[in-house]
């Protein structure tokens, strides 16, 4: 079945460390996304990915970095310079990027600053 | 800018209640408007959409109608189960040059008691 895998589930993190989110699409989409979930504050905007080798920051992009090498992966790594990692990650994509098309989401990674 | 405002939770129903969850916005152009649902510990999945004024869209008994004049997307169902219970998110497209993004609200935590 077609999806999007995030791996790993949960994830800890020492302060001063960087760390890498996966995420991995086998449903031929063009465009990826990552998202960062609070508690109380929906989902906001990190890096998001048209096409391969190109990317765009989105709202909240300090501290984060992305990478698009192939179609069907758009790793995400939290840096140090990321104060407050601490949240849910979510990937998504999309068949294309006009406005009405919807967004295929991941699973989710819990990422937890120890 | 554009942006999402839905009611806040947490909504607490009995099973076979009826069901009404607020969502308004503020929109440059027409934008096309989403609701999303996430289960605990999950991704957000596309629950229904509509994609100009007057559209309804539904899925799985909810309903909700694209009012333009009102600048309002209300979700609706007429009998809930303890099933529903999840956070609901309403979303609209919005512009980024060629690419067009979804922008959520903060969601609304639905729980229905047996």
């Amino acid at each position: 079945d077609g999806g999007i895998t995030q791996s790993p589930k949960y994830l800890f993190r020492k302060e001063g460390q960087n760390v890498t989110l996966s995420c991995e699409q086998n449903l031929n989409h063009d465009a990826m996304y990552w998202y960062r979930q609070d508690p109380g504050q929906g989902l906001r905007l990190i890096y998001y990915s048209q096409i391969v080798n190109d990317f765009q920051k989105g709202d909240i992009a300090e501290g984060y970095s992305v990478s698009r090498e192939k179609k069907e992966s758009f790793p995400l790594t939290v840096t140090s310079a990321q104060k407050n990692p601490t949240a849910f990650y979510l990937c998504a994509s999309s068949q294309g990027t006009g406005p009405s098309y919807g967004y295929t989401f991941g699973s989710g990674t819990r990422l937890t600053v120890v | 800018g554009n942006s999402v405002t839905q009611m806040e939770g947490p909504v607490t129903l009995s099973e076979e209640a009826f069901l009404t969850i607020n969502c308004t916005y503020t929109a440059t152009g027409y934008p096309s408007l989403f609701w999303y649902v996430q289960y605990p510990g999950e991704g957000l999945q596309l629950l229904l959409k509509a994609t100009k004024a007057d559209d309804k869209g539904s899925n799985k008994g909810f309903e909700a109608t694209y009012r333009k004049e009102t600048t309002s997307f209300h979700l609706e169902k007429g009998s809930v189960q303890v099933s529903d219970s999840a956070v609901y998110f309403c979303a609209l497209s919005r512009s980024g040059g060629s690419n067009y993004k979804l922008t959520f609200g903060k969601g609304t935590l639905l729980t229905v008691n047996p």
